[in-house]
């Protein structure tokens, strides 16, 4: 079955970039889907098919896949940006990565 | 208001079982697969089950396979999750979100509701 590897963690300081990474066999083939979860909240869509931003979505979040690896940018990060990320595709079932979890300092 | 609410999480022993509800409202639910993802305490998403607009397909991860059964009454605007046979490791809270197939290769969540949490523990 595909997998998907995220860093446990990245730090970032408030106001600067943050990227986080999910890694995949060739992953740049796949469409890439990213969500935020919040403590004790749901989910939400942040980022669908690699790189377009649903409703609602500020701009400052962003997405890129190219080769073995998938990236979610976050710029000029806020404090309510600190949340857990996940990466998600879809490969004969819907498969996500183990989420990273976004500190800004 | 375009939403999800699940209902009919608790406590159950192993072996016991559970439905799950999800109640649709501010969108064409007949229109969309629905899927069931769930998430163990302190643990990442799972996708767990999905279902075609007319019910005529239906997926489901290995782990839950002839242990789950995922339906949906359109009429009603529900999707619903009976659950048998549980186990410890099927504690989780269980989100119920809306499916988008964006193509053949392509599929995410665009809707979830806020879960409901089932604890399997005698």
């Amino acid at each position: 079955s595909y997998e998907l590897t995220q860093p446990l963690s990245v730090s970032v300081a408030l106001g600067q970039t943050a990227r986080i990474t999910c890694g995949g066999n060739n992953i740049g083939s796949k469409n890439v889907h990213w969500y935020q979860q919040k403590p004790g909240q749901a989910p939400v869509l942040v980022i669908y098919r690699d790189s377009n931003r649903p409703s609602g979505i500020p701009e400052r979040f962003s997405g890129s896949n190219s080769g073995n690896t998938a990236t979610l940018t976050i710029s000029r990060a806020q404090a309510g940006d600190e949340a857990d990320y996940y990466c998600q595709v879809w490969d004969s079932s819907s498969v996500f990565g183990g989420g990273t979890k976004l500190t800004v300092l | 208001e375009v939403q999800l609410v699940e209902s009919g999480g608790g406590l159950v022993q192993p072996g016991g079982s559970l439905r799950l509800s999800c109640a649709a409202s501010g969108f064409t639910f007949s229109s969309y697969w629905m899927s069931w993802v769930r998430q163990a305490p302190g643990k990442g998403l799972e996708w767990v089950a999905n279902i075609k607009q007319d019910g005529s397909e239906k997926y489901y991860v290995d782990s839950v396979k002839g242990r789950f059964t995922i339906s949906r009454d359109n009429a009603k605007n529900s999707l619903y999750l009976q659950m048998n046979s549980l186990r410890a490791e099927d504690t989780a809270v269980y989100y119920c979100a809306r499916d988008i197939v964006a193509t053949i290769y392509s599929r995410y969540f665009d809707l979830w509701g806020r879960g409901t949490l089932v604890t399997v523990s005698s």
